[in-house]
C-alpha cells in the first residue's frame, strides 16, 4: 500500500531557530500533500495544502512566512518552521493523496519541542 | 462551523463489546467518508472508507454504516480487543478533486480486558 515517510519523528530546537520537516511519498507520486498540526487530545488542524510546482495554499490564520512549505518534486514536500517559539511546539503531520486509489495516507508525525 | 460532527467524545467498553462511533456531516457534496485510527505519538492510519453508493461496508472487524438521507455514518468494531484502544477520527471529502479532508473531533476508545 501507499507509504508516506516523515522525518524527523522528534526534534528539539532552541527558540529563534528554524526547523525543517520532510514528508516523502515512497511508492507513489503525490501531486498534493497536506500539512496538519495536532494539539494534545484534539483533532487534526489543516495548516496548508501543498501542490507540486506551485505555491502552497494556507488555511485562514496560518502564517505563511512562519510555516514555509516547499513541494519541489512529486515525492517530497517540506515544512520549515522559521524563528520557532515555544508556542510552536506541537505534533506536525503530513498527508499525501494517492490519486491511483483515491486515498489519503498520513506520515507518522513529528513532535516539535521548542525550548 | 464544524462540518463533521463526531460522537461520543470518549467511549469505554469491555473486551468483546461492540463500540459504535457516530458522525454527521453537513456538506452534501461530500462523497468519500473514511475512518482513521490513531495511536499516541503516531499519525492516523486509514481503517476503512465508504462512498455514498453503498449503505454498509465491512472489512474484518470494522464496519461502516452509511445513511445518505440522514447525512450520517458510523463505525462499528466487532469483538473489540484491548489493542483497539486508540483515538478514532471520521472524515469526509470530495472525490475528483484535491479537496481537503474534513475531520471530526475524534473519539477516544478504551477497551478494557
Amino acid at each position: 500500500g501507499a507509504v508516506v515517510s516523515q522525518h524527523p519523528s522528534r526534534v528539539i530546537c532552541k527558540s529563534g531557530t528554524s526547523v525543517k520537516i520532510e514528508c516523502r511519498s515512497l511508492d507513489f507520486q503525490a501531486t498534493t500533500m497536506f500539512w496538519y498540526r495536532q494539539f494534545p487530545k484534539q483533532s487534526l488542524m489543516l495548516m496548508a495544502t501543498s501542490n507540486e510546482g506551485s505555491k502552497a495554499t494556507y488555511e485562514q490564520g496560518v502564517e505563511k512566512d512562519k510555516f514555509l512549505i516547499n513541494h519541489a518534486s512529486l515525492t517530497l514536500s517540506t515544512l520549515t518552521v522559521t524563528s520557532a517559539h515555544p508556542e510552536d511546539s506541537s505534533f506536525y503531520i503530513c498527508s499525501a493523496r494517492d490519486t491511483s486509489i483515491y486515498g489519503y495516507t498520513f506520515g507518522s508525525g513529528t513532535r516539535l519541542t521548542v525550548v | 462551523q464544524q462540518q463533521v460532527k463526531q460522537s461520543p467524545q470518549s467511549l469505554i467498553v469491555q473486551k468483546g463489546g461492540i463500540p459504535i462511533i457516530n458522525c454527521a456531516y453537513e456538506n452534501t457534496a461530500f462523497d468519500y467518508f473514511p475512518w482513521y485510527q490513531q495511536f499516541p505519538g503516531k499519525g492516523p492510519a486509514l481503517l476503512i472508507a465508504i462512498r455514498p453508493d453503498v449503505s454498509e461496508k465491512k472489512e474484518g472487524r470494522f464496519t461502516i454504516s452509511f445513511n445518505k438521507s440522514a447525512k450520517q455514518f458510523s463505525l462499528h468494531i466487532m469483538d473489540s480487543q484491548p489493542g483497539d484502544s486508540a483515538t478514532y477520527f471520521c472524515a469526509a471529502s470530495i472525490v475528483g478533486s484535491n479537496y481537503k479532508l474534513t475531520f471530526g473531533k475524534g473519539t477516544l476508545l478504551t477497551v478494557n480486558p
